[in-house]
């Protein structure tokens, strides 16, 4: 399968402890994309690489976010000291032009 | 964050229906993109439209991009029970957007055998 993949698809946690999140896009993509996606809500934006570099950042990425995409491959959301409202499906998407993006399955992720 | 306003929120029909849905936004949009989404899963594409006025089918599946470029509109005929899920329209603009995709609010659909 040569699609968007992301791991682990669910992560519980208790508050304040901190979390990574790996998404590996469609291999021939350049750009990457963050979003958050609450329930009964659709995703909202969090970040966008291209290649390697962040270029955008939503003001929905508060300071304990941080996302990197080191190699311009596969990328890694980490959250430190979790809260409780983090709790969402964080969803990685990737793509060639910016319109049409391919997402991944997601990581559910609950704080306790 | 700004989201569209989809309508219907939900609908409940019968197996065979076909079904309309729509999108607007106070923003006009360069491309508008229809997604599906099952419970637990990620957003899947489905139709992607570039023009105002442009019409394009995906099977059994038809969206239309609003002559005045804020508004979009996808119908399924023949509805079958794969087609249970959360409908999401989404728009993108060239500038002042940046390279994020606004997403609706969602058509929950429901198909009854």
């Amino acid at each position: 399968d040569t699609g968007v993949s992301q791991n682990p698809r669910h992560k519980i946690t208790k508050r304040g402890q901190n979390v990574t999140f790996r998404c590996d896009p469609i291999s021939e993509h350049n750009r990457l994309y963050w979003y958050r996606q609450t329930l009964g809500q659709g995703p909202e934006f969090l970040t966008y690489f291209q290649n390697e570099a962040q270029l955008e950042k939503s003001r929905l990425l508060s300071d304990r976010f941080s996302a990197e995409r080191p190699k311009g491959s596969f990328s890694t959301l980490e959250i430190q000291r979790t809260e409780q409202g983090d709790s969402a499906m964080y969803l990685c998407a990737s793509s060639w032009t910016s319109h049409e993006q391919f997402f991944g399955p997601g990581t559910r992720l609950t704080v306790l | 964050g700004q989201q569209l306003n989809q309508s219907p929120q939900s609908m409940f029909i019968q197996e065979g229906e076909d079904v309309s849905m729509n999108c607007t936004s106070s923003s006009i949009f360069n491309t508008w993109l229809w997604y599906k989404q099952d419970p637990g899963e990620g957003p899947v594409l489905l139709i992607a439209l570039y023009k105002a006025g442009e019409l394009t089918s995906n099977g059994r599946l038809t969206a239309q991009f609003g002559i005045t470029r804020k508004d979009s509109f996808l119908n399924i005929s023949a509805s079958i029970p794969s087609d249970v899920g959360i409908y999401f329209c989404a728009g993108f603009i060239l500038t002042g957007g940046g390279n994020k995709l606004t997403f609706g609010t969602g058509t929950q659909l429901k198909v009854e055998l």
